[in-house]
């Protein structure tokens, strides 16, 4: 168990829909990550938060948006769904400033856009 | 941009066999990570590569890492059933502490 809970484990959702995926990082952890995982290719990532910032942002349009609160939980929104979004979304949790950069995922969010 | 690329895609082997898995990446690289997904899971951490030319072995896994940090390997000694999943490596990214995975390989293991 790697202390990293993501809500919830599944949703369906209509095209043009908007979505909110939640993230509860492992204690002690000052950053999170969100990547989005398509089947069968490998974690891409989305955006990535410290302190309540964002701190980097990978090839994802604008209506995929994110929050990091004061306890570091997490959460991802995506607005005006698109059936290419259903992925399974995965949040990451590490402790930038210890050299190790090593990310402890969540079970992820399966998301399917129909 | 950066990429990070694996091969082979798919690998079938028989319990018993030996499996190998390669990561290349188009710039290099301050450090190199593993990580397995089983089928239905998350990425799960395995290991890190900092130093040019590094070896860490983990029981049946061995890793390296290039001397030129551009490329690395993961090799499983005679294969088992539990081995199965999908062995990412993953390379830092251009921002904050983001990850670049590579597409994977998936390993299957016939009994």
């Amino acid at each position: 168990e790697t202390g990293v809970t993501q809500s919830p484990t599944h949703l369906i959702k209509t095209r043009g829909q908007q979505v909110t995926l939640r993230c509860s990082s492992q204690s002690g952890h000052n950053t999170v990550s969100w990547y989005q995982q398509a089947l069968g290719q490998g974690p891409q990532f989305i955006f990535q938060y410290y302190r309540e910032e964002e701190n980097g942002r990978g090839n994802f349009p604008p209506r995929f948006s994110g929050l990091q609160f004061p306890n570091y939980s997490s959460e991802l929104n995506v607005n005006a769904l698109e059936l290419d979004d259903s992925a399974l979304y995965l949040c990451a949790s590490s402790l930038v400033g210890q050299g190790n950069t090593e990310a402890f995922f969540g079970q992820g969010t399966r998301l399917t856009v129909v | 941009g950066q990429q990070v690329m694996q091969i082979p895609q798919y690998q079938h082997v028989q319990e018993g066999e030996d499996f190998t898995t390669y990561c290349n990446s188009s710039t290099t690289l301050s450090n190199i990570q593993w990580y397995k997904q089983r089928p239905g899971g998350h990425p799960v951490f395995l290991i890190q590569l900092v130093k040019s030319g590094e070896v860490k072995k983990q029981k049946r896994l061995t890793f390296q890492f290039g001397e030129a940090k551009k490329n690395s390997s993961l090799h499983i000694t005679a294969t088992q059933t539990t081995d199965v999943g999908t062995y990412f490596c993953a390379g830092p990214g251009n921002a904050g502490n983001m990850l670049t995975f590579g597409g994977g390989t998936r390993l299957m293991v016939k009994p």
